[in-house]
């Protein structure tokens, strides 16, 4: 079964400061990897989406590599905002879809 | 955002009585998944569905059934409510499987048992 991990449980940075998010995972045969952002008493947002095949995707600020090898994801938030205070998840799917979750990092951005 | 509809979204109920909550999708996808989330525990998976009456068991099943007569429809009911199943409960949906599609999340449900 995959098992998925996060550290730190928890990172204050100052504004502008860039953000690195860690997150291992156990079995390396991964399909994809998926980053969530969540807000206090809000849904999971999916932030990127990287596919087994991939070792990077990118959307704005946000930068996601792949390592199937060392079996590591790490998220990079470029320029950190106070807005970007939130908890990240990472997650990976069995071949039924099913997640397996990361217990995330939850993040605070200092102005 | 995925069209994810989930209701109620939020329910106080009573000890023992039965609860239904309803996961809608307006995307047509195949696969929608009933998750929970809990503080130390994390999020964790209760039923999946891969197709209209196609539905299987996740990691925390006990206490809970599931039924989708509907693509769009994702029924999850607590049969007899107890205090244990006070959690937030989460519908996604996937387009496809085996790497090839993202899932997204509703808003989520937040069910208190008294």
């Amino acid at each position: 079964k995959q098992e998925v991990t996060q550290i730190p449980a928890a990172l204050s940075v100052p504004e502008g400061e860039n953000l690195v998010l860690n997150c291992s995972f156990t079995d390396s045969a991964i399909y994809n990897l998926q980053w969530f952002r969540q807000d206090p008493g809000k849904g999971l947002t999916s932030l990127l989406l990287i596919q087994s095949s991939q070792r990077e995707q990118t959307s704005g600020r946000l930068n996601a590599s792949l390592d199937k090898s060392s079996g590591r994801s790490t998220l990079y938030i470029a320029a950190s905002q106070p807005g970007d205070s939130a908890t990240y998840l990472c997650a990976a799917p069995d071949s039924w879809g099913k997640l397996q979750f990361g217990a995330g990092t939850q993040v605070v951005v200092t102005p | 955002d995925a069209g994810i509809t989930q209701s109620p979204r939020h329910k106080v109920t009573e000890t023992g009585t039965p609860v239904t909550l309803r996961c809608h999708q307006t995307e047509n996808h195949r696969y929608m998944y009933w998750y929970r989330q809990d503080p130390g525990h994390g999020l964790r998976l209760i039923h999946y569905s891969y197709g209209v009456k196609d539905t299987d068991k996740g990691e925390v099943s006990d206490g809970y059934s599931v039924s989708r007569s509907k693509t769009e429809d994702f029924l999850l009911t607590l049969e007899s409510a107890t205090s244990s199943q006070t959690s937030v409960y989460f519908c996604a949906i996937s387009e496809s499987i085996g790497g090839g599609g993202a899932a997204f999340f509703g808003q989520g449900t937040r069910l208190t048992v008294v």
